[in-house]
């Protein structure tokens, strides 16, 4: 299909680790990103990850990309309640003209609870 | 500092009205992008620009309109065409758009046009 997809919720007790998954769609995307938007505020890049690895680790995020399956999640240590938020997955597609579109799945709402 | 601004913040307008959404960035990107944003949905691209004088439509062009005359500078005009104007507006910028990690887009704080 076309559409990057995500779960839209996620609810996780303070201080565990949260999941956040996505499926994408074009096995060419060179590159997968997650942002992070809070509320009424525009998105923060958060990690990305280039298409030739597994794994990416920054301090208490990692990213896995599974390009067999399509499919990316972003790992939260320790979460906090300054991590709630919504996490948008984003593709790149390219497209004609040399141009790279990214393409993003509609964001998990992240809930962190005491 | 460098960054992507945006303004106003809120933005209300009459329908019928045409109204002009700023984007200004002043990390010399040469490739600025419109989006819309709707409650529980992803961004879906309005327009895009790769240069100065040069723009192209994206996925929801219709009812909008762009001009590109100077690099840091990238206004959105939402015209009365538009049937659903309320919504969350976000600019963003990229180094270029040749491919690569060049690609990666960079996001102002947003304007919510709300149409009344």
């Amino acid at each position: 299909g076309e559409d990057v997809e995500q779960s839209l919720f996620l609810s996780v007790r303070e201080g565990d680790s949260s999941v956040i998954n996505c499926t994408y769609t074009d096995s060419s995307s060179t590159y997968l990103y997650w942002y992070k938007q809070e509320p009424g505020a525009g998105l923060q890049l958060l990690t990305y990850i280039f298409s030739n690895m597994d794994m990416k680790q920054d301090q208490r995020l990692t990213v896995l990309l599974n390009k067999k399956d399509k499919h990316l999640s972003l790992r939260i240590a320790d979460t906090q309640t300054g991590d709630s938020a919504i996490y948008f997955c984003a593709e790149t597609r390219p497209v004609s003209g040399g141009y790279n579109k990214l393409i993003f799945g509609a964001g998990t709402r992240l809930a962190v609870h005491p | 500092d460098g960054g992507i601004t945006q303004s106003p913040k809120y933005l209300f307008r009459k329908e019928g009205q045409n109204v002009t959404l700023s984007c200004e960035q002043n990390l010399n990107h040469d490739a600025m992008y419109w989006y819309r944003q709707d409650p529980g949905q992803g961004l879906r691209l309005i327009y895009y620009s790769q240069i100065v004088n040069d723009f192209q439509k994206g996925d929801i062009a219709e009812g909008y309109s762009v001009s590109r005359e100077k690099k840091e500078s990238f206004p959105l005009t939402v015209t009365s065409a538009q049937k659903n104007p309320t919504a969350f507006y976000l600019c963003a910028s990229s180094p270029r758009l040749a491919g690569g990690f060049t690609d990666t887009q960079y996001f102002g704080p947003g304007t919510r046009l709300t149409v009344l």
